[in-house]
């Protein structure tokens, strides 16, 4: 299970924000690798992928966007929130099957 | 990372059958288990299952059973995902997804 907090989050503008993900289990591969990826999904969109692998930022993903984290803690940081920021973030194990979804975080700004 | 690429949307009646595609670059073909989620109206993510693009072994969601079937094609570098006796609540986007990329989501939309 994948829990994430906040669920909603309210931010002014160029300030940071951060998106706790927890897992119920230990996040590492028998390859020794952690599949545990960020997903953002603006509003009408549909989801794209922001980080892999903890911290692995996507082609295109800005820079302000950063992972961390290891074992069953893990968190999404925005070093700067921008208007386009806004929409819902979810956390994802990708690392057993099935692969399971945090519940999402609804990001505004105020 | 990849970007995978994925076929267009798709209109169909109750009780037919689609088949959606997903394109990945030939050189990480094999790299990864690819992944279908699909994400209905409104709702969250759901993982519907994985095809093993070197073997084609799969696994689906208990819930998916008997009505997907997950494949692919070594030749062209796609997997495919066919769902059928499709209901009015198979209605949603469908990814193909890796633990590098995704697709960019292709509507299925199911009606009368």
């Amino acid at each position: 299970v994948m829990t994430q907090t906040p669920l909603s989050s309210l931010v002014t503008l160029g300030q940071p924000a951060s998106i706790s993900c927890r897992s119920s289990q230990g996040l590492v591969h028998s390859d020794g690798n952690t599949y545990l990826s960020w997903l953002q999904q603006r509003p009408g969109q549909p989801p794209r992928l922001l980080i892999y692998k903890v911290s692995n930022r996507f082609s295109g993903v800005p820079d302000r966007f950063s992972g961390s984290g290891a074992g069953t803690d893990f968190t999404l940081k925005i070093s700067r929130v921008e208007a386009e920021d806004v929409g819902i973030y979810y956390c994802m194990q990708g690392t057993q099957s099935p692969w399971t979804f945090g519940q999402g975080t609804k990001v505004e700004i105020k | 990372q990849v970007q995978l690429v994925q076929s267009g949307a798709e209109v169909k009646k109750p009780g037919a059958s689609v088949k959606v595609s997903c394109k990945i670059p030939a050189y990480t073909f094999t790299d990864y288990f690819l992944h279908w989620v699909r994400q209905a109206p409104g709702q969250g993510l759901e993982w519907m299952g994985w095809v093993i693009p070197h073997s084609g072994g799969t696994m689906f969601a208990q819930k998916f059973q008997g009505r997907v079937t997950m494949t692919r094609d070594t030749s062209t570098n796609t997997a495919y995902m066919e769902l059928t006796r499709l209901t009015s609540d198979d209605t949603a986007m469908y990814f193909c997804a890796r633990v590098d990329g995704w697709g960019q989501g292709t509507l299925v939309s199911v009606s009368s």
